[in-house]
């Protein structure tokens, strides 16, 4: 149980041009689920929690009009990346909350890549 | 807000032996610290949790330890084995026994760790 998954796993595109990532919680429902960004060899930085239902809260620094987060379900949240450049560029994890044991366990997708030219 | 700090950043030891990593907290009021394993390119997997109400906990080879009045915790491996060697995470949040919401997790910088043969 408690699996969470992303799509799609990489992706390439050009300077410019958007793009979607789709998070899902597989097995159980998700109100909250939380977006992560991660450079090589760096830790994993929190840009955005997102609620199902509401707006999404944002991290100092990070700019909500370029990584819009939608939270439609329980169990899908999206991030899209806007206009994206080559700093853009990394990995981006979500991670779902799941209720196991009374405890706020969260349980991670497996990543997208984002290379952009 | 939380910071963590987590340290040695890097870890070499010999196949048997244990390893150690330690992480301080800040926030006075986080009451759950998990430990997450990354291996390259791959989803952060939960391997260990602890509750404020708790010293230590262990599970197998693996075990945590919770100082509340330091604020530090620590994660000990015994009888290392070579698909132990991965990137290992500590955070710290405060949780709730709630379903609506969920607080986030901050994460420590990381520790690569390397098992010799």
């Amino acid at each position: 149980g408690a699996v969470v998954s992303q799509h799609p796993s990489w992706v390439i595109c050009k300077s410019g041009t958007s793009v979607k990532i789709e998070c899902r919680s597989l097995d159980f429902q998700a109100t909250t689920m939380f977006w992560y960004r991660q450079f090589p060899k760096q830790s994993l930085m929190l840009m955005a929690t997102s609620n199902e239902g509401s707006k999404a809260t944002y991290e100092q620094g990070v700019e909500k009009d370029k990584f819009l987060i939608n939270h439609a379900s329980l169990t899908l949240s999206t991030l899209t990346v806007t206009s994206a450049h080559p700093e853009d560029s990394s990995f981006y994890i979500c991670s779902a909350k799941a209720w196991v044991e009374a405890t706020d366990t969260q349980y991670f997708g497996p990543g997208t890549r984002l290379t952009v030219l | 807000g939380e910071n963590v700090e987590q340290h040695p950043s890097t870890l070499s030891v010999q196949e048997g032996d244990s390893a150690v990593i330690k992480c301080t907290y800040s926030d006075s009021a986080s009451n759950y610290f998990p430990w997450y394993k990354q291996e390259l390119g791959k989803r952060p997997q939960l391997i260990i949790d602890i509750r404020s109400n708790v010293g230590e906990k262990k599970d197998q080879r693996i075990a945590v330890t919770l100082n509340k009045t330091a604020k530090h915790f620590s994660l000990h491996i015994t009888e290392t084995q070579p698909e132990d060697s991965a990137v290992y995470f500590c955070a710290a949040s405060r949780y709730r026994t709630s379903i609506q919401g969920a607080q986030k997790l901050v994460f420590g910088q990381g520790t690569r760790l390397t098992i010799n043969p």
